[in-house]
């Protein structure tokens, strides 16, 4: 059975310094996986995602992630935080075996303090 | 272009109630996507809808149900409203399912009385 996990429910990082948000998963067959990230009151919008190729997936808002298969993570990274960066944020995994659920973790609060 | 769009934005009801919510999808997208999302926790995945047909079902119960029109909008019914049915009600589009990416709507925000 697919499912994601995110260790942390809160990461706090001072502007300016590197973050990393991680995200562990478990599927059948070979992952998709996915970043999104979540405002207040919004839905959630699209950051990146991994389906094949290089292992380091570089984003939006310069956000970039690390696809590794045999640890089977897929930490989110940002060299230079922004106070802006605030909010939450989801792994989501599908594999493709043909099915078509998407699996996301439970999410992680990201504080970035000027 | 316009994005996912979701009616309505918030919605009351009591216990026993039926409700729908309607999503449409981006123009040129035929596959949504429906999912709750309780607060403090991520989505749940609900249903899956490609080309009008049910192609994926997450682990709710049958009075959750929902269907896909031919211009590709799509309705959630939930039947018999319980109180922990309050949530965030997202909507999701896709060109096709698979690896492609889903692009969410603003959600519609359902509290149970």
């Amino acid at each position: 059975a697919q499912s994601v996990a995110q260790p942390e429910d809160q990461v706090n990082v001072a502007e300016g310094n590197p973050l990393t948000v991680k995200c562990t998963y478990s599927v059948s067959g070979n992952p998709y996986l996915f970043w999104y990230v979540q405002y207040p009151n919004r839905g959630l919008q699209f950051l990146l995602k991994y389906i094949t190729g290089d292992n380091l997936v570089k984003g939006s808002y310069g956000f970039e992630a690390e696809f590794n298969k045999s640890q089977t993570s897929f930490h989110l990274k940002k060299p230079s935080a922004l106070v802006s960066d605030s909010a939450l944020y989801f792994c989501a995994v599908r594999d493709d075996t043909g099915g078509f659920k998407t699996i996301f973790g439970a999410g992680t609060r990201l504080f970035v303090k000027a | 272009d316009a994005g996912v769009t979701q009616s309505p934005t918030h919605l009351i009801k009591t216990r026993g109630q039926h409700v729908t919510l309607r999503c449409s999808p981006i123009s040129g997208h035929k596959s949504v996507s429906w999912y709750q999302q309780v607060l403090g926790q991520g989505p749940q995945f609900i249903f899956q809808y490609y080309e009008k047909e049910e192609r994926g079902r997450g682990n709710f119960p049958d009075r959750f149900s929902a269907r896909q029109f031919p211009n590709y909008s799509s309705e959630l019914n939930v039947n018999a409203l319980l109180l922990g049915d309050s949530a965030l009600y997202l909507c999701a589009s896709s060109l096709i399912g698979g690896a492609e990416t889903q692009y969410f709507g603003p959600g519609t925000r359902l509290l149970v009385l």
